[in-house]
């Protein structure tokens, strides 16, 4: 099955400054990479997400981009803020979405002030 | 538009017993999942309904067991609780089939805390 690896385990940037946070994943039939904030005591919340026919998406300061070669895909949090800490997941889903999501670990960002 | 709904938030249960958990999705999301969270395995997928019928199972035990009904609501069953079974139970909804096909929108879920 699926496997996802998630990097780092925690991030601290100070405020203003931008954040990176990288996943890999095993399966290349996967087709489907969303990324979720989940604050705590809440459920996960999708931020935003990709298909394998695209390279890069973005939303205000939030942005993904994937490599299909390398099978890797990252996320770009920019001009952070408070209130982006918060512990981020990302995610790949199989060809045809037969099985679920797979997660990887997670990251706890930290946003120093 | 209303959220995943989830009850009850929090659940006490004793090793050996079982349990019910409810989960209202997003009007109009006719797929529900079920996911649980553990701090050392993180979010595992259990299953996924749709229309009523289960369409893919992760690697549970069948311990583990759900159902849909007609309006689309869901319930997860958990029997003879262990007490590795603690964790938060996570319940998403998503207009299509498969977890690939839309986005999933999750419940704030409950947290189960077996004893």
């Amino acid at each position: 099955g699926e496997n996802v690896e998630q990097h780092p385990s925690t991030l601290s940037v100070q405020e203003g400054d931008s954040a990176v946070i990288k996943c890999t994943y095993s399966d290349s039939a996967s087709n489907y990479f969303p990324w979720y904030k989940q604050e705590l005591g809440k459920g996960p919340q999708l931020i935003i997400d990709i298909r394998s026919n695209v390279g890069e998406k973005k939303d205000q300061r939030i942005a993904v981009t994937l490599n299909k070669t390398a099978k890797h895909f990252s996320l770009h949090i920019t001009e952070t803020q408070p209130e982006d800490s918060a512990v981020y997941f990302c995610a790949a889903s199989g060809g045809g979405g037969a099985d679920g999501l797979t997660f990887g670990k997670g990251t706890h960002l930290i946003i120093q002030p | 538009k209303a959220g995943v709904t989830q009850t009850p938030r929090y659940l006490i249960k004793t090793r050996g017993q079982q349990v019910t958990l409810s989960c209202s999705p997003i009007s109009g999301h006719r797929s529900v999942s079920w996911y649980q969270q553990t701090p050392g395995q993180g979010l595992q997928f259990l299953f996924e309904y749709f229309s009523e019928t289960q369409r893919n199972k992760g690697n549970f035990p069948g311990r583990f067991s759900g159902r849909q009904f007609s309006n689309s609501r869901s319930e997860m069953n958990v029997s003879t609780l262990e007490l590795g079974d603690s964790a938060l139970y996570l319940c998403a909804s998503s207009l299509g089939r498969g977890q690939g096909s839309s986005p999933l929108h999750f419940g704030n879920g409950t947290r189960l805390t077996v004893t």
